[in-house]
Order: C-alpha cells, then sequence, then structure tokens
C-alpha cells in the first residue's frame, strides 16, 4: 500500500511570494489532515477534511491561508503571501477512521521563507 | 497553554536497557493516547496507543502505561535497539465526534551500541 505522498519536499521562497503544497492520501482514506510542525515542537492541525467538506478548519489561518481538496482525494494548501514566520514543515496526514485514531503522515514539506 | 507536556527533551539509553518516555496532560477529557516515532525527514509513525478504560497496552517491546487519576502515561521500550533512536510524539485525543490530536513537543531518543 503505498504511503501518503507529498510534493514538494522542499521548498525556499521569498517572503510576500506565495507557495503552494500538495498531498496525495492512501487510497481509500476519506479524511485528510494538514499539520503545521514548528522547530521543537509537535504537529498542529490547520484543517480537517472528510471527502471535500472542510470539518474543521478553526487553527487555519484564513487571512493568509487556504486549502482545498477537490474531489475529496488529493489536496493543496496555498500560503499567499509567506511571511518569515510559516518557515516551518507542512505535514498531510490521512486515516480511514475517526480522527482520534491512527493517521498515516506524509513526509511532510519543508518551507523555508527568506 | 500546552495540554500535553513532555517534559524531558531527550533521553539516552544503552542498547538493551529499558528506555522510559513520559508524558503528561492536563485536559481530564482526554480518553484517547497514541504514541508516534518519528525519524529525520521522515512523517511520523504510529507506535502504539491505549484507550482510557485501559491502564495497559503492549506490542511486541512496546508496553504504553496509563494512569488517569495521575493524567500520566509511560512508553517502555524493552529492550532498546540502536534503530529505535528517534522523536518520539505523545498524542492525546478526545473520542467525540469532532476529536482532533493534540500533541507533545516530543522527545529524542538516542540508543548507543
Amino acid at each position: 500500500e503505498a504511503g501518503v505522498v507529498q510534493s514538494p519536499r522542499y521548498k525556499i521562497i521569498e517572503k510576500k511570494q506565495p507557495v503552494a503544497f500538495w498531498c496525495n492520501p492512501i487510497s481509500g482514506h476519506n479524511t485528510l489532515y494538514w499539520y503545521l510542525q514548528n522547530l521543537g515542537q509537535g504537529p498542529e492541525l490547520l484543517i480537517r477534511y472528510e471527502n471535500e467538506e472542510a470539518v474543521d478548519d478553526s487553527q487555519l489561518p484564513k487571512d493568509r491561508f487556504s486549502a482545498e481538496r477537490l474531489k475529496g482525494v488529493d489536496s493543496t494548501l496555498k500560503i499567499q503571501p509567506a511571511e518569515l514566520g510559516d518557515s516551518a514543515v507542512y505535514l498531510c496526514a490521512s486515516s480511514r477512521g475517526p480522527s482520534w485514531a491512527e493517521q498515516f503522515f506524509g513526509p511532510g514539506t519543508r518551507l523555508t521563507v527568506l | 497553554d500546552q495540554q500535553v507536556k513532555q517534559n524531558s527533551p531527550s533521553l539516552s539509553v544503552q542498547e538493551g536497557r529499558i528506555s522510559i518516555l513520559n508524558c503528561d496532560y492536563t485536559n481530564s477529557m482526554f480518553d484517547y493516547f497514541l504514541w508516534y516515532k518519528k525519524y529525520p525527514a521522515e512523517g511520523p509513525t504510529f507506535l502504539i496507543s491505549i484507550s482510557s478504560i485501559k491502564d495497559k497496552n503492549e506490542d511486541g517491546r512496546f508496553t504504553v502505561f496509563l494512569n488517569k487519576s495521575a493524567k500520566h502515561l509511560s512508553l517502555h521500550i524493552v529492550p532498546s535497539q540502536p534503530g529505535d533512536s528517534a522523536v518520539y510524539f505523545c498524542a492525546a485525543s478526545t473520542t467525540g465526534a469532532n476529536s482532533k490530536l493534540t500533541f507533545g513537543k516530543g522527545i529524542t531518543l538516542s540508543v548507543r551500541p
């Protein structure tokens, strides 16, 4: 079974530029999550999708962050414009069962904003 | 306010000995707990979990103990192996409809050969 795929793995951009991250979850997993992981911290949930519906986006900074999951499969997370403080690892995860149970994580995208 | 706390940032143990990783939580509504393991440049990988109706769950070399009254859980690895060297995250959640995982900061485990 293929795991969660994310791209790019690394991204370096200048501040105020836009950036997008892509995630393809494990086949058959209806729930998709985007997490932010700052250095020395644990992952923090940004948004959770059940199929194509965003059911929890309470922690997503909506002034500059947006996400979509068209057709309920792969997903894109966008930042526009990026700020220095956005430098972090952005993790995508998926699950088949409830959101409190095991989630499968991708390798993440490491974003550096200069 | 950190609801899940892993107060020791690192732990070093000798190969073959026991590794004990601790985790404390403050939210009494949490009733499901998980441990994840993370290698550099990889995403976290699920290791073991425990429900609040249990006080122990075992899977091979890994055992998780839960003390609800103390709001404390621990992960025991016996015997420790060099390949266990990684960052270990404790996570907690309620099991309601809009639950989400709350992670600790992680503990870096180093197993010396």
